[in-house]
């Protein structure tokens, strides 16, 4: 069945470094790959997506390429901010990654 | 405003006890999905319902039982509630998948159920 790995945090980093989060995914066919971010308290809401392979999906600075060739969609942003401290959940279908949790100090 | 809302957002209750939830989406999507967030952030599928019918129906003690009474709402029913139901949960919604490809959810705010 899908499935979908992605790094575990907590990732720390300060403001204005560079940030990646690692996702693989296993699934049959090809399926829309997506980026949710849950900020503390709140749901879950989609940060971008990407529906087939070689599509970038980007949003408010962050950015993700869906690579059939290593079943890979990596979470980048070149500069991150104190506001970008969230839990960041790679998905496809209804199986979720585990959750790479970030903080961002000033 | 359009959403997904779910209620109530707090839950503490007693073991043993019988206790629902309820969501409702005005996004006019025709999936509504429950699910099951544990105390490490692990997000995890329990029950979807497309235009009122059930097509997942996930590995869930039989004491959790979803209902559907339309497009717009589902509702999430647990009877003798254990230690180990202590969670958030989440509903949400989407459109229709196509063939193996899903459409992005559309998540609520969650409930967090507290069993003492």
């Amino acid at each position: 069945g899908d499935s979908v790995t992605q790094m575990e945090g907590p990732v720390t980093l300060s403001e204005e470094a560079f940030l990646t989060i690692n996702c693989t995914y296993t699934a049959t066919g090809y399926p829309s790959l997506f980026w949710y971010v849950q900020y503390p308290g709140e749901g879950l809401q989609l940060l971008l997506k990407a529906t087939k392979a070689d599509d970038k999906g980007s949003n408010k600075g962050f950015e993700a390429t869906y690579r059939k060739e290593t079943t890979s969609f990596h979470l980048e942003k070149g500069s991150v901010q104190v506001s970008d401290s969230a839990v960041y959940f790679c998905a496809l279908s209804t199986s979720f990654g585990k959750g790479t949790s970030l903080l961002v100090t000033p | 405003d359009t959403a997904v809302s779910q209620t109530p957002k707090y839950l503490v209750t007693q073991m043993g006890n019988d206790k629902s939830i309820k969501c409702e989406q005005n996004l006019g999507h025709d999936t509504m999905y429950w699910y099951k967030q544990d105390s490490k952030k692990f997000l995890k599928i329990m029950f979807s319902y497309n235009n009122k019918e059930l097509i997942i129906n996930e590995t869930v003690p039989n004491r959790f039982s979803p209902k559907s009474p339309d497009k717009a709402h589902l509702n999430l029913h647990i009877n003798s509630l254990e230690l180990g139901d202590s969670a958030v949960y989440f509903c949400a919604s989407s459109l229709r998948t196509s063939g193996s490809s899903y459409n992005e959810q559309f998540f609520g705010p969650g409930t967090r159920l507290t069993v003492l």
